[in-house]
């Protein structure tokens, strides 16, 4: 596509339910990359994949966060038993590969209640 | 710990004044160093430096690298209301295993007035 898309663009849910919010990074590109931002703070590296394969998952919160990309393409980050901690903007970006510049999407608002 | 550090939080200039936002940085296995303009929810990139000393230029923005003292600086001269926006940088991290890492820092609000 001609960039990078997320969804859904809001999601308001009730604490401990589960939630799946998706990436469709530019065609093409090989790495993707899942970052967090609450109000007022800079962005957290949560997880890369290069093509399906994510080397390192120590960036992501909890055990509660976990994602997974299938055909080198959508990626789809869940977050079990939502917390009113989690509540956040999630960011996906996409680079051709891991050395070249990464271009983001609008963003997932997640509001937990 | 890996930590950037940004510096002023906050800056509020008139049209026309050149601004300067620095970035400080404290991270094992550096690779590079990233600035990143955010005006509503998705950052656009501005430049990426690896080498030290060299000054990158776009438009009216330029940055520098000083692996050395662990800064960068970017620069913006002859500021404009569009340029209004929370500048963020980032280290980027490449371990010996092949993993990468980005730390960002927690950005720098440019308020441009008329």
């Amino acid at each position: 596509g001609a960039g990078v898309s997320q969804s859904p663009s809001n999601k308001v849910t009730e604490k401990g339910k589960d939630v799946e919010l998706r990436c469709d990074p530019i065609s093409g590109h090989t790495a993707l990359y899942w970052y967090r931002q609450s109000l007022g703070q800079g962005l957290e590296f949560l997880i890369y994949f290069q093509g399906n394969s994510a080397p390192d998952k120590s960036g992501l919160p909890s055990d509660r966060f976990s994602a997974e990309r299938t055909g080198g393409s959508v990626s789809t980050l869940t977050i079990q038993r939502t917390q009113q901690e989690d509540s956040a903007v999630y960011l996906c970006a996409s680079s051709l590969n891991p050395d070249n510049e990464q271009f983001f999407g609008p963003g997932t608002r997640l509001t937990v209640l | 710990e890996d930590k950037v550090v940004q510096s002023p939080l906050s800056l509020v200039v008139h049209e026309g004044d050149t601004v300067t936002l620095n970035c400080s940085y404290e991270v094992t296995n550096f690779r590079s160093l990233l600035w990143y303009k955010q005006e509503k929810k998705a950052p656009t990139f501005l430049f990426m430096l690896t080498s030290s000393g060299i000054e990158k230029k776009s438009g009216r923005l330029s940055s520098i690298l000083d692996k050395k003292e662990l800064f960068s600086i970017l620069n913006i001269t002859a500021t404009q209301t569009g340029d209004s926006a929370v500048y963020l940088c980032a280290a980027r991290i490449l371990y010996t295993s092949g993993t990468y890492k980005y730390i960002f820092g927690t950005g720098t609000r440019l308020k441009v007035l008329a």
